[in-house]
């Protein structure tokens, strides 16, 4: 069974201040990673998919960076918005998507 | 449509009542894969169909849960004699290739199930 672990669970985060998160997983096998947003009721949005050890991605004001040795992922978001609150995903995509526990960010007006 | 499309987007289920869920996968997606996310956990892999074939359905938490696909195309979630740790939104999914490596994988907005 693959163990693919997110931290914190939940976050509370003042509007315009910085934030990040944090997924492990076994570092042996990798393939690849995959971030995901999750807004309530929407679907699932893909952010990045990152593949190679050092990999740095940035999309607006959301980047990610990636660990293979050491087997982590961390997601950063720079001056939160209320639009920004959103469960974040992180899921190893063997056969199926084996998904994180999820980190749960909700930005404070 | 152009995306994933599940039906009913939500559904209140009294106790011991049997459910079906659809998901409309992207045309031509070959793979179609269905999750299971009960509050505060993060989705939980279900089943993997490729085209009509049902390859994976180690996540199914009892034999009250079946999955269809018959055409390779809609896929049904029947859960009989629903229970109140049923309740959870579930997740379709579906790829162009095989399995979940190397695709992008696209969702739906999710079923949201409550047992009652």
């Amino acid at each position: 069974i693959l163990n693919v672990e997110q931290s914190p669970q939940s976050l509370h985060v003042q509007e315009g201040d910085s934030t990040n998160f944090t997924c492990s997983f076994p570092s042996s096998n990798f393939y690849a990673l995959h971030w995901y947003r999750w807004e309530t009721a929407k679907s699932p949005e893909a952010l990045f998919v990152m593949t190679l050890n050092g990999d740095e991605k940035k999309k607006g004001r959301i980047s990610a960076t990636l660990n293979t040795k050491e087997g982590y992922s961390y997601l950063y978001i720079k001056g939160s918005q209320p639009e920004d609150s959103a469960t974040y995903l992180c899921a190893l995509p063997n056969e199926k998507l084996t998904f994180g526990t999820g980190t749960r960010l909700t930005i404070i007006p | 449509g152009a995306g994933v499309s599940q039906s009913p987007r939500y559904k209140v289920a009294k106790r011991g009542q049997d459910v079906a869920l659809r998901c409309d996968p992207i045309s031509g997606h070959v793979s179609l894969f269905w999750y299971q996310q009960a509050l505060g956990q993060g989705p939980e892999f279900l089943t993997y169909f490729q085209n009509e074939a049902q390859l994976d359905k180690s996540g199914l938490p009892s034999d009250r849960f079946f999955a269809e696909r018959p055409e390779g195309s809609v896929s049904t979630l029947k859960i009989q004699r629903t229970q109140q740790e049923d309740s959870a939104v579930y997740l379709c999914a579906s790829s162009f290739g095989e399995g979940a490596s190397g695709n992008t994988i696209y969702f739906g907005e999710g079923s949201w199930l409550t047992v009652v």
